[in-house]
């Protein structure tokens, strides 16, 4: 079945530094991705998406691209900041499939 | 728009005893899915409705698990009896549409349940 890998964590950073999280995925059709975020105590958040093969989605300052040749979408960002300390999750959904499936999710902490 | 809110925040229970979590969706959100978090396993789908019918129960751990969705606003997901290994944070979703990469999910804040 579908499913995603990320890389694992935790992830430490300092302020100003790049960060990136690695997710690839195995789908038999075209599915779309997602990068969602949990902030502390909070639920998942949308962070951005791509819905079909060289995509890029976008979101305060985060970055990631649909590679389908890879079968991979990389989330980027710059220059953290400690306010993006929170757990970031890869999801892909199959367009005839309500379903999201999630990676483990990838903890991130960025220090002053 | 007030978010999908979820009671409890917090619960504690004792093993053997029944726990009901409530969820109450964004108002207009045709799906309502019920996800558990924990370390070993992660984000794991147990249920989902479409307009008040389960669609797909296929993640519900065992005969322990029981959702409703009585109507369009809320929605409980019960443990009974309850067991330590169902400690996780519970997480209630909803969505407007079918198509996902349209309609992303949105999130309550969970309930953390420990059973004792």
């Amino acid at each position: 079945g579908d499913s995603v890998t990320q890389m694992e964590g935790p992830v430490t950073l300092s302020e100003e530094a790049f960060l990136t999280i690695n997710c690839t995925y195995t789908a038999t059709g075209y599915p779309s991705l997602f990068w969602y975020v949990q902030y502390p105590g909070e639920g998942l958040q949308l962070l951005l998406k791509a819905t079909k093969a060289d995509d890029k989605g976008s979101n305060k300052g985060f970055e990631a691209t649909y590679r389908k040749e890879t079968t991979s979408f990389h989330l980027e960002k710059g220059s953290v900041q400690v306010s993006d300390s929170a757990v970031y999750f890869c999801a892909l959904s199959d367009h005839n499939d309500y379903k999201l499936s999630f990676g483990a999710g990838t903890t991130v902490t960025v220090r002053a | 728009d007030a978010g999908v809110i979820q009671s409890p925040r917090h619960e504690v229970t004792e093993m053997g005893q029944e726990v009901t979590l409530r969820c109450k969706p964004i108002s207009g959100h045709d799906y309502l899915f019920w996800y558990r978090q924990t370390m070993m396993r992660g984000l794991e789908l147990l249920i989902y409705f479409n307009n008040n019918v389960p669609i797909d129960d296929s993640g519900m751990p065992e005969d322990r698990f029981s959702a409703k969705m009585p109507n369009a606003s809320f929605s409980t997901l019960k443990i009974q009896p309850s067991e330590p290994r169902d400690s996780a944070v519970y997480f209630c979703a909803s969505s407007p549409s079918r198509t996902s990469y349209n309609s992303p999910l949105h999130f309550g804040n969970g309930t953390r349940l420990t059973v004792t």
